[in-house]
Parts: structure tokens; C-alpha cells; sequence
């Protein structure tokens, strides 16, 4: 059974930084694209940042290009958002998802972790 | 930048009834979407790809169609657990993108 489980999140002041981590289970992890998405509380749902399977290709949305840096960790299953200069409007449930193949299309998550809560507040 | 307009935003319906939510996107994308399913304080769950393409383990009652600009999730037969926020995405362009969704609830 695949699993995705996230932690990491907290409450941080603006301008702070976090690191979120995401331990794969289930699947041959170095097999598959890995993305970050977001969501703010009531709202919908945006893309983050993707992966590849073997790390060398690697996307951005651009409201976080430059704050943000994606990585993994084959060996140890697992996926990481390091996040910096954190802002009100990044404040959302961040999802680790798993993309269905090892490219980075088709981008379609066809797994999700059940997300770890980032509140950036002063 | 690609645009996705789902509507209904809200959806009003019965256990046992058939419904349809609409995505509309604002350029061409094929059948290059996919259908998601959220429940409050869930994680979305991947229900159909490839616009018509039942992810393993979605129950037959969801179905997908479409094609360009012009898609369609229906389900046949309302089920207590349907009553959700249904989200479509693109993946024909970087990046991929979301529609604002469409909540299923209980009339």
C-alpha cells in the first residue's frame, strides 16, 4: 500500500524558514516524480514544485521560485521542501504527492499524503 | 496561463441521483486532465486521468468525458460518501493547474 506521510509543519514568523519532510512507503520510491502541492485553509489547490526521479529536473510555481528548494533522498525514501523568507500568503496544508511515472509528465498526482499544516503569523 | 472554470461552484443533490460537474479550460489541452475528489480534512484523491481514465479502486458509478476545452465528471448514483469538493487539473501545460472546485453537498 502506498504511503505518504508529511511533517515539518508549524507556526512561523514571516521571513522564518522551515523545512517539510515526506516518508514514502509502499512503492520503489526512486521509481517516480515527487511533488509538493498547497492549499490555503478553505481554499483550493495549487502546485508547488516537482522532482524527478532522479533529482536532476526540478520546477517551481513561481511565487516561491528562489524562497524554495525541493530535494530527496533515494536512499532514505524520502522528499523534502525546504522553504525560506516564509510569507502570510504561504500559510496552507502542503501536500507530498506522487506522480505516476518517473518523468516529470504526465504531472497528475495519483497519491497523496494526508498534508502537515504551515502557518507563517507574526 | 492556462485558465480551469468548474461550475457549478455549489451542487446541491440526493443520495441516488445522477449529477454533472463541468470543466472548462481556456485553451486546448486533448484529454490531458484529471479528477479529484476531497473530503473535509482529507488529502484529494485521484479519481480519473486521461479525462475518461477510472483511477484503480474508483467505484464504476464515476465516469469521465471530454475532450479539448470541454469536460464533464458525472456520477451515476449518488452515494453518501460521494458528498464532497471535486476538483479538475490540467497537465497538458507547465504548470499544472486546478480548477477552483465544486462542492457536492447533501440537499
Amino acid at each position: 500500500e502506498v504511503q505518504l506521510v508529511e511533517s515539518g509543519g508549524v507556526v512561523v514568523q514571516p521571513g522564518g524558514s522551515l523545512r517539510l519532510s515526506c516518508a514514502a512507503s509502499g512503492f520503489t520510491f526512486d521509481d517516480y516524480a515527487m511533488h509538493w502541492v498547497r492549499q490555503a485553509p478553505g481554499k483550493g489547490l495549487e502546485w508547488v514544485s516537482l522532482i524527478s526521479r532522479d533529482g536532476y529536473s526540478i520546477y517551481y510555481t513561481d511565487s516561491v521560485k528562489g524562497r524554495f528548494t525541493i530535494s530527496r533522498d533515494n536512499s532514505e525514501d524520502s522528499l523534502y521542501l525546504q522553504m525560506n523568507s516564509l510569507r502570510t500568503d504561504d500559510t496552507a496544508f502542503y501536500y507530498c504527492a506522487k506522480g505516476p511515472t518517473g518523468n516529470y509528465f504526465p504531472y497528475y498526482f495519483d497519491y497523496w499524503g494526508p498534508g502537515t499544516l504551515v502557518t507563517v503569523s507574526s | 496561463a492556462i485558465w480551469m472554470t468548474q461550475s457549478p461552484t455549489l451542487l446541491s443533490a440526493s443520495t441516488g441521483d445522477r449529477v454533472s460537474i463541468s470543466c472548462r479550460v481556456s485553451q486546448g489541452i486533448s484529454t490531458y486532465l484529471a479528477w479529484y475528489q476531497q473530503k473535509p480534512g482529507k488529502a484529494p484523491e485521484l479519481l480519473i486521468y486521461g479525462a475518461s481514465t477510472l483511477q484503480s479502486g474508483v467505484p464504476s458509478r464515476f465516469s469521465g468525458s471530454g475532450s479539448v476545452k470541454d469536460f464533464t465528471l458525472t456520477i451515476s448514483r449518488l452515494q453518501s460518501e460521494d458528498f464532497a469538493t471535486y476538483y479538475c487539473q490540467q497537465y497538458y501545460t507547465f504548470p499544472p493547474v486546478f480548477g477552483q472546485g465544486t462542492k457536492l453537498q447533501i440537499k
